[in-house]
C-alpha cells in the first residue's frame, strides 16, 4: 500500500510564529482541495478549501494556496496556538468522482 | 447533536471473528464514505454510496461488505477478521450534487487478535 515505509512528516513551531504546511497531488484532473484537521483520537475535521479556478483563499487565521502548475497546496496558519497542534491531511478529488485522494499528512506540533 | 457517528469507538476481537461497525449521519447527506486509516495515519478510501447505491469500491477484500439501508445509515460488515484489518475506521458523509466537503465520524478503532 500507499504508506508502507512512509512515516508521519512532523513540523515543530513556536506558539506565535506561523505554520506553513505543504502538500503535493498527483491528480491534473483534481478540481476541489480541502485541507482537514485531526486531533488525537478524532476523526479529520474541514478546515478550508479551495477550487481549481481559484490559488488563494483566506479563512480565519488559515490561508490555502493552490498551484496548479507544480500540483501543490498549501496551508498556512497565522499566529500558531497550542491548539493548533494535530496531524494535517490535505485532499484533493475530480467532480464527479467522489474520490477523494489524502495526502500522508503532517504532524503540527506547537512548542510553548 | 452529532452530525456523523458511528458504533462502536473500540472494538477488540479475535482473528475469524465476523464484526459490524454501524455508521449514522444526520446532516440530510446522499453520499457517504467508509475509510481505513493505519498506525502510520493513513487515509484509503474504501466504499463510497450515494442514495444508496455503490459508487466506489476500492480494492478492498470481499471480506468487507458494506451496507447502506437508507440515506443516513452506511454499515460495514467485516467477515474472518484478520490480524491486518487493525486500524481506525471512519464513516463520512458529504453533500449530494458537486463535490464538497466531507464530514467525518469519531471513529471506531478495530484491534484484531
Amino acid at each position: 500500500g500507499e504508506s508502507v515505509g512512509l512515516h508521519l512528516p512532523t513540523l515543530s513551531v513556536q506558539e506565535g510564529d506561523n505554520s506553513i504546511i505543504n502538500c503535493a497531488y498527483s491528480n491534473s484532473a483534481s478540481d476541489y482541495f480541502i485541507w482537514y484537521k485531526q486531533e488525537s483520537g478524532k476523526g479529520p475535521q474541514f478546515i478550508i478549501d479551495i477550487r481549481s479556478n481559484m490559488d488563494k483563499r483566506q479563512g480565519q487565521r488559515v490561508t490555502v494556496l493552490l498551484n496548479k502548475t507544480v500540483k501543490h497546496l498549501s496551508l498556512q496558519i497565522a499566529a500558531t496556538q497550542p491548539g493548533d497542534s494535530a496531524v494535517y491531511f490535505c485532499a484533493d478529488v475530480t467532480s464527479g468522482t467522489y474520490k477523494y485522494i489524502f495526502g500522508t499528512g503532517t504532524r503540527l506540533k506547537v512548542l510553548a | 447533536d452529532t452530525a456523523v457517528s458511528q458504533t462502536p469507538k473500540y472494538l477488540v476481537t479475535q482473528m475469524g471473528n465476523d464484526k459490524s461497525i454501524k455508521c449514522e449521519q444526520n446532516l440530510g447527506h446522499d453520499t457517504m464514505y467508509w475509510y481505513k486509516q493505519d498506525s502510520k495515519k493513513f487515509l484509503k478510501i474504501m466504499f463510497s454510496y450515494n442514495n444508496k447505491e455503490l459508487i466506489i469500491n476500492e480494492t478492498v477484500p470481499n471480506r468487507f461488505s458494506p451496507k447502506s439501508p437508507d440515506k443516513a445509515h452506511l454499515n460495514l460488515h467485516i467477515n474472518s477478521l484478520e490480524l491486518g484489518d487493525s486500524a481506525v475506521y471512519f464513516c463520512a458523509s458529504s453533500q449530494p450534487g458537486t463535490v464538497g466537503t466531507q464530514y467525518f465520524g469519531p471513529g471506531t478503532r478495530l484491534l484484531v487478535l
